[in-house]
Formats: structure tokens, C-alpha cells, sequence
């Protein structure tokens, strides 16, 4: 079975800074896709990005990236100039590549931005 | 724009009661999932569906039953609440195969 692990139960930064949030995961299989969800105050869960395992190249949105690495298997998310509304919950989720894309979640990261 | 619709936002129920959880989507999703949210767990998927009347058991079904009647629609059943089923209920969607999952805004059940 695939377990998520996000070690930091909360974090905060300053407005504009730079914040970095950390993931790792268990599983033996080979082929599967990575997540960063966000979940605001408003309790929308909102995908932030994704990244699939057999590409090398890590993902990027705009001001959102991640550092993706395979064999130690970490998944982190490193998220720039940081804004007020990115205050929320962030789950790192993990997905098999196969038909049925059950998603695994981590515990989640409380995530306050400061200003 | 995807939208993923649950029937309460707040819900508060008796012990021992049939509770009914809705959910319904517009995307022609042929994947729905019921997901529990509790604090320092995350998310733990109950029930998902790949078709209509299709459905399997996720990670903690104990407890909850599921019915999908047609393809929009996806229904969490408590068939006898207990205090223990206190929580945050999310409804998601997908395409197949591997599509991303669109969540609904979250029903917190309360049952006393």
C-alpha cells in the first residue's frame, strides 16, 4: 500500500517570501502521478499542480514548482513571493498509474501567510 | 467550468439515524469518489464509482454504504450514524484514466 507523509503540521512565512513544503512517499510501483492540492478557509479543495513520475523535468505554475525527486522519493512544493491568499491547507496526494485513479493523501500542511 | 455540487454544507444528525450525503456533478464524470477528512489524516477515500450502479470499497467503508443511479449523481449512505462518523465528507469527480479530481465544497457532518 502507498503512504504519503508530510512532516510539517504547520508552517508560516512573510508576505512575498519564499516557503518550502515537504513530501514524501512510500510505494514500489513505477509508474504513478504526484499532487499539491490547496484547501483555503472556503474548504474548496483546488488542484496546484502535478507531476508525473517518468518525467524527469520538474512541474511548474507560475509562481507554484516542485522539486521531484524519484529515488529518494520527495515531493516538495516550493512556493514563491508568497501571497495572503495562499493561506490554506496543502495536501501532497499520490495517484498508480492505472485505470481507477484513487488519490493517497498526506496528513496536510498548515500553510499562514504573514503580512 | 467544472462543478462539483454537495446537497449541505453543515449537517447535524442523531445517533442511530439514515443519513443521506448528495453529490452531484456536470462534467459527465465517469469517476466519483467519498472521501473522509479528519485533522492530522488528511483524506481517506470511503467509496468510489466507475460507472453507474458500479461501486467499490475504499480505504474505510466500515460503516457507509453508497448508491450512483445515474452517472451525475453520487450518494454516501450512514445506514445508523454514530458519534465516530463526526467529520469533514468530500465529494470529487474525474474523467478516466487518470484525469484530475474536482472537489466538491465539503459537507461537515455533526452527529450527537
Amino acid at each position: 500500500a502507498q503512504t504519503v507523509t508530510q512532516s510539517q503540521p504547520e508552517m508560516s512565512v512573510q508576505e512575498a517570501e519564499t516557503v518550502t513544503l515537504s513530501c514524501t512517499y512510500d510505494t514500489s510501483e513505477s509508474n504513478y502521478y504526484l499532487f499539491w492540492y490547496k484547501q483555503p478557509p472556503s474548504r474548496q479543495m483546488i488542484l496546484v499542480i502535478r507531476q508525473e513520475a517518468y518525467k524527469q523535468q520538474n512541474a511548474t505554475e507560475n509562481r507554484f514548482s516542485v522539486n521531484f525527486q524519484k529515488a529518494a522519493k520527495s515531493f516538495s512544493l516550493k512556493i514563491s513571493d508568497s501571497q495572503l491568499g495562499d493561506t490554506a491547507m496543502y495536501f501532497c496526494a499520490f495517484m498508480k498509474r492505472q485505470y481507477g485513479n484513487k488519490l493517497v493523501f498526506g496528513a496536510g500542511t498548515i500553510l499562514r501567510v504573514k503580512s | 467550468d467544472v462543478k462539483v455540487t454537495q446537497s449541505s454544507r453543515y449537517l447535524v444528525k442523531r445517533t442511530g439515524e439514515k443519513v443521506f450525503l448528495e453529490c452531484v456533478q456536470d462534467m459527465d464524470h465517469e469517476n466519483m469518489f467519498w472521501y473522509r477528512q479528519d485533522p492530522g489524516l488528511g483524506l481517506r477515500l470511503i467509496y468510489f464509482s466507475y460507472d453507474v450502479k458500479m461501486k467499490e470499497k475504499g480505504d474505510i467503508p466500515e460503516g457507509y454504504s453508497v448508491s450512483r443511479e445515474k452517472k451525475e449523481r453520487f450518494s454516501l449512505i450512514l445506514e445508523s450514524a454514530s458519534t465516530n462518523q463526526t467529520s469533514m465528507y468530500l465529494c470529487a469527480s474525474s474523467p478516466p484514466p487518470q484525469g484530475e479530481q474536482f472537489f466538491g465544497p465539503g459537507t461537515r457532518l455533526t452527529v450527537l
